[in-house]
């Protein structure tokens, strides 16, 4: 098993413009997020998904948008790209309500908006 | 709005001493709390989940604890290694069925 994988690792992006980053797990997982994790921050809350066809805002959801259409993967948007968006982004899963289930993350992807 | 609070950013201790991190949280009270393991350029890997109606949880040389009067967990390691070197976050569950709120995590340096 894979567990959870990103695509891409790295990205360099210039101010406004797009991209899609793709989370995959192999683990049947119903939830999965989207995190950003900064500096002297912590990992943060972007969007969330409780199963196929269903997202939630998190902590810090502007800017972005996301989809679920298969259960397997979760994407993250940036529609026009801010430099304040340079970030290290993880995508994590679990097999129900995240408080009593453990979450596996993928590796991560380093995005720098110039 | 909840407030997660680790003691501190980094904590440097002699190898085979016992490390102790702290996690504070305030204005809710969680029925579950996990501690999760980062290593650098790595995401975070989940290491112990203890319920607000355990005490203590143990796990080799790992123990949690879980006052929910004091509103605080420790996160023990037992005889530490240089290999124990990482950063560890604390993450209680949200309130109401919310997802985890992760704290900005402690950085241990395990020196030989």
């Amino acid at each position: 098993n894979a567990g959870v994988t990103q695509t891409p690792k790295f990205r360099v992006l210039k101010t406004g413009q797009s991209m899609t980053l793709l989370c995959a797990q192999d683990m049947n997982h119903e939830y999965m997020y989207w995190y950003r994790q900064d500096p002297g921050m912590g990992l943060r809350l972007i969007h969330y998904s409780v199963g196929e066809g269903t997202t939630a805002k998190g902590e810090v959801p502007d800017g972005y948008n996301v989809s679920r259409l298969k259960k397997q993967n979760f994407l993250l948007g940036l529609e026009s790209a801010a430099p304040s968006q340079t970030s290290v982004y993880f995508c994590a899963s679990s097999r129900g309500t995240s408080g009593m289930n453990e979450q596996f993350f993928g590796p991560g992807t380093r995005l720098t908006v110039l | 709005s909840q407030k997660i609070e680790q003691n501190s950013e980094a904590l440097n201790i002699q190898e085979g001493k016992t490390a102790t991190l702290t996690c504070n949280y305030t204005n809710y009270s969680p029925a579950y709390l996990q501690w999760y393991r980062q290593d650098p350029g790595r995401g975070p890997v989940f290491l112990l989940l203890i319920r607000e109606n355990e005490k203590e949880k143990r796990k080799e040389r790992l123990k949690v604890t879980f006052d929910t009067t004091l509103k605080q967990s420790l996160f023990h390691i037992t005889a530490s290694q240089p290999a124990d070197s990482a950063t560890y976050l604390c993450a209680p569950r949200g309130p109401g069925n919310t997802p985890l709120v992760f704290g900005k995590g402690t950085r241990l340096s395990v020196i030989a």
